[in-house]
């Protein structure tokens, strides 16, 4: 995995809305896509990990989506809150390391 | 409960300084990692360790170097810092073993500033 892309950089959405980002990497050398959340001045906390073409996980409110064959995953958030405010990172694994997008932060506005 | 610890979570040091940062975890990981996170670029991989007293260059090594002299430890090493070190510094371990292989678990973070 060479590159790992994050779209939209930022995002602000009203409380109770519900959003979704992408996560996009080549799909070649692919193990495994990480999804992460960091809130200011906390460690970054794992979300999901996804190996499988097709994997659905859910945490709550949250959940994901996994398409290896063309290399995207989604993040939903249904019914935002201003708890859920943070940086969501998604990191492809290749062969041995990590490669990290830079993260699309969301504002939740109450 | 995993917990990787960092000695610092704010440094201010000069330029030409040697600076150590210190990073323990309790759960027995095989893998360590230190990253380090600017405005703009998602988190980069300074080094990693596959276990004890083994270490890997990442994809910027150049100006540090590491030590794991005990599984539960990795140290991140400023040989003589500069200002372009500036950053937010990551660590992180990760288990080989079990429903959570591959899951990294990520310190606090140091924010060092080098003046």
């Amino acid at each position: 995995i060479l590159n790992v892309e994050q779209s939209p950089q930022s995002l602000h959405v009203q409380e109770g809305d519900s959003t979704n980002f992408t996560c996009s990497f080549p799909s070649s050398n692919f193990y495994a896509l990480h999804w992460y959340r960091w809130e200011t001045a906390k460690s970054p906390e794992a979300l999901f990990v996804m190996t499988l073409n097709g994997d659905e996980k859910k945490k709550g409110r949250i959940s994901a989506t996994l398409n290896t064959k063309e290399g995207y995953s989604y993040l939903y958030i249904k019914g935002s809150q201003p708890e859920d405010s943070a940086t969501y990172l998604c990191a492809g694994l290749g062969t041995y390391k990590y490669i990290f997008g830079t993260g699309t932060r969301l504002k939740v506005l109450a | 409960d995993v917990k990787v610890t960092q000695s610092s979570r704010y440094l201010v040091k000069r330029t030409g300084e040697k600076v150590f940062l210190e990073c323990v975890q309790d759960m027995d990981h095989e893998n360590m990692f230190w990253y380090r996170q600017d405005p703009g670029l998602g988190l980069r991989l300074i080094y990693f360790s596959y276990d004890v007293k083994m270490k890997e260059k990442g994809d910027i090594p150049e100006g540090y170097s590491v030590s794991r002299e005990k599984k539960e430890r990795f140290s991140l090493i400023l040989e003589s810092a500069s200002t372009n070190q500036t950053s937010m510094y990551l660590c992180a371990s990760r288990n080989l073993q079990g429903p959570s292989s591959y899951e990294q678990y990520f310190g606090p973070g140091t924010r060092l500033t080098v003046t």
